[in-house]
């Protein structure tokens, strides 16, 4: 058990399509992040929430749209997904402002765009 | 900037074989170094943390050591088993504010019976 859980684990989707992805983390902390994985590929930061601010947006394009309530709950909005975009889509958090900066992962949502 | 290089794999190994996954990092000053093991279906669980030079990181029979001198965090374990079979992660950050975590490719280790 991670702390961290992620919702829906898979998702398949047209082009056109509209659709959420969630985060929750359960461990009390203070910062969140989405990261792509594609096959063969490294992971890829792509959004970075430190006390539900955004310090961190490594050019994503715009049909991703992150959304962080409040420092448990993190979102990611998809409209007009390519099929490129098809990966593993994963959340992190950890708590900052500590010398050791471990992140703890969720299980990840599986998408595929169609 | 940050960035860590680790062997490419697949790896493949028979049960009760000695592991090595070799990992090197670029930094400034000191970062901290980890180790994170992807298993089928699942997101990433750190395995093991070192915070500073010639710290050894251990868990689950799996150890690194933090080499200063070589840049190096090289995974090691003396006998694999099947329930290894998974993705492993190189990862640094920092130092300093610098929280974010570079990861390096991921080599994945088949162990077979």
């Amino acid at each position: 058990e991670t702390g961290v859980t992620q919702t829906p684990r898979h998702l398949v989707m047209g082009m056109t399509n509209k659709k959420s992805l969630k985060c929750e983390q359960h461990l009390g902390h203070n910062a969140m992040y989405w990261y792509k994985q594609s096959a063969k590929k490294p992971l890829e930061l792509m959004f970075v929430y430190n006390f539900k601010e955004q310090t961190e947006n490594n050019s994503v394009p715009s049909r991703f749209s992150p959304e962080c309530p409040n420092s448990s709950h993190l979102f990611l909005h998809l409209h007009t997904l390519q099929p490129e975009d098809s990966a593993l889509y994963l959340c992190a958090s950890s708590q900052e402002g500590r010398d050791l900066h471990e992140q703890y992962f969720g299980p990840g949502t599986r998408l595929t765009v169609t | 900037g940050n960035s860590v290089t680790q062997m490419e794999g697949p790896v493949t190994l028979s049960e009760e074989a000695f592991l090595t996954i070799n990992c090197t990092y670029t930094a400034t000053g000191y970062p901290s170094l980890f180790w994170y093991v992807q298993y089928p279906g699942e997101g990433l669980q750190l395995l093991l943390k070192a915070t500073k030079a010639d710290d050894k990181g251990s868990n689950k029979g799996f150890e690194a050591t933090y080499r200063k001198e070589t840049t190096s965090f090289h995974l090691e374990k003396g006998s694999v088993q099947v329930s290894d079979s998974a993705v492993y992660f190189c990862a640094l950050s920092g130092p300093w504010d610098d929280y974010k975590l570079s990861f390096g490719a991921g080599t994945t280790v088949t162990v077979r019976a």
